[in-house]
């Protein structure tokens, strides 16, 4: 089924440990983007991706890295996880004019 | 910047009560506005969205936003709820030009009892 695939699903780390969340599309989108989710806070921009080849910070940036491997596949990374990063993690791409966008089923993520 | 308010938390209705759920943002240009709805345990799902033109927007499962340029306004409404919209929802906006990511609202629990 077309859409976007995340992996994990779920993630225990302990502090300091490092991670890559896995996210591909199969929709020929150029954009993509990495948000988390936290209770009462809403959806919070972490790194997009506009097209191939570029990254951009987004809101909260702090701690994490990102790839665009290829047009398909945007990964996040945590270098050394700490409890603040334990959220939910949603990865979504979109067309380039405009349209909505269409999210993977995220990974829940939690740091201890 | 822009901005997106939602005031209304936690809603609690009945079945067949009249749904209208507040969003407010904040940007003087340009802006796409969307509703997006997340099931319990799901990932979010695209409720409907404004470009441009009629102010009055339809999106699936009965829901409607109006678009409100003077009171930077996207409102959600749905004219009799049912238990399975229990979910969360969520407004969102960008700028017409300009970077495309969008900027989330805090989100609205909507809970309804049967």
């Amino acid at each position: 089924n077309a859409g976007v695939t995340q992996t994990p699903k779920f993630q225990v780390l302990k502090t300091g440990q490092s991670m890559t969340l896995q996210c591909a599309q199969d929709m020929n989108h150029n954009s993509m983007y990495w948000y988390r989710q936290d209770p009462g806070m809403g959806l919070r921009l972490i790194y997009y991706s506009a097209s191939e080849g570029t990254t951009d910070k987004g809101e909260v940036p702090n701690g994490y890295n990102v790839s665009r491997l290829n047009k398909r596949e945007f990964s996040l990374r945590l270098e050394s996880a700490a409890p603040s990063q334990t959220s939910v993690y949603f990865c979504a791409s979109t067309p380039d004019r405009g349209g909505g966008y269409t999210f993977g089923s995220g990974t829940r993520l939690t740091v201890v | 910047a822009q901005s997106v308010s939602q005031h209304n938390h936690h809603v609690i209705l009945s079945e067949a009560a009249s749904l209208e759920l507040g969003c407010n943002y904040s940007y003087g240009g340009t802006v796409n506005l969307f509703w997006y709805v997340q099931y319990p345990g799901q990932h979010l799902q695209l409720l409907l969205k404004y470009f441009s033109g009629d102010p009055l927007v339809k999106g699936i499962k009965g829901f409607e936003a109006e678009f409100i340029k003077s009171k930077f306004s996207f409102n959600l409404r749905k004219p009799s709820v049912q238990w399975s919209d229990t979910a969360e929802y969520f407004c969102a906006v960008n700028a017409g030009t300009g970077r495309r990511a969008l900027t989330f609202g805090s989100g609205t629990r909507l809970q309804v009892q049967p």
